[in-house]
């Protein structure tokens, strides 16, 4: 079976500095990981995501986040943060990509301080 | 162009009613995904559908919840004898055989 732990429920940082944002997973077969975004009021719009290839993916909005398997992590990171980025943010994973159910973490609350 | 699309936005219902939670897909979009989203949860998968047959329903949590796509393009999500537990957002999701998940806004079902 699949899983995500999204380290940390809420996070907080100054308008301006790193976003760092945790995901490690389980999986038993080589996984295709997601990173989404759902702003208040609307529905979960797809930031990145990693199937096969290079590790480090660029997404929108100017997000990355590295595949690391030997930490089974999928760090979601943006060097720069926005006023416009606070919202909720999911890991999700899946075993074969594509028309596959996607396994997500709890979400992490980003909020973004002036 | 038209995204997903789910109706009613929101629904209120007494425990114990039948509710129905339709969603539209994007158009030639063969895959269709209900999920179910709890306060301060990710989304639950419940059922995958590929054209018209439910080629996953693992995540039906039991035998209250049933869902259709009788012509592999809307679908139904249909709840009998509601219970408080079923209070969430229920997400519906289309895809592309092979490609990203394009998620509507959800219906916000509130069971009294």
């Amino acid at each position: 079976a699949q899983s995500v732990t999204q380290l940390g429920s809420h996070v907080s940082v100054s308008e301006g500095a790193l976003v760092l944002l945790r995901c490690n997973y389980s999986s038993s077969v080589p996984p295709y990981l997601f990173w989404y975004v759902q702003y208040p009021n609307q529905g979960l719009q797809l930031l990145l995501k990693y199937t096969t290839g290079a590790t480090l993916v660029k997404g929108i909005n100017g997000f990355e986040a590295e595949f690391k398997k030997s930490e089974t992590s999928f760090h979601l990171t943006k060097p720069s943060a926005h006023m416009s980025d606070a919202a909720e943010y999911f890991c999700a994973v899946s075993d074969q990509g594509g028309a596959q159910k996607l396994v997500f973490g709890q979400g992490t609350r980003l909020t973004i301080n002036p | 162009g038209a995204g997903v699309s789910q109706t009613p936005s929101n629904k209120v219902t007494e425990k114990g009613k039948y509710v129905e939670l339709r969603c539209d897909p994007i158009s030639g979009h063969t895959a269709l995904y209900w999920y179910r989203q709890s306060l301060g949860q990710g989304p639950e998968f419940l059922i995958y559908f590929q054209g018209t047959g439910a080629a996953d329903d693992s995540g039906l949590p039991n035998d209250r919840f049933f869902a259709v796509r009788p012509e592999g393009s809307v679908s139904t999500l249909k709840i009998q004898r509601t219970e408080r537990g079923d209070s969430a957002v229920y997400l519906c999701a289309s895809s592309l055989d092979s490609g990203e998940q394009y998620f509507g806004p959800g219906t916000r079902l509130t069971v009294t």
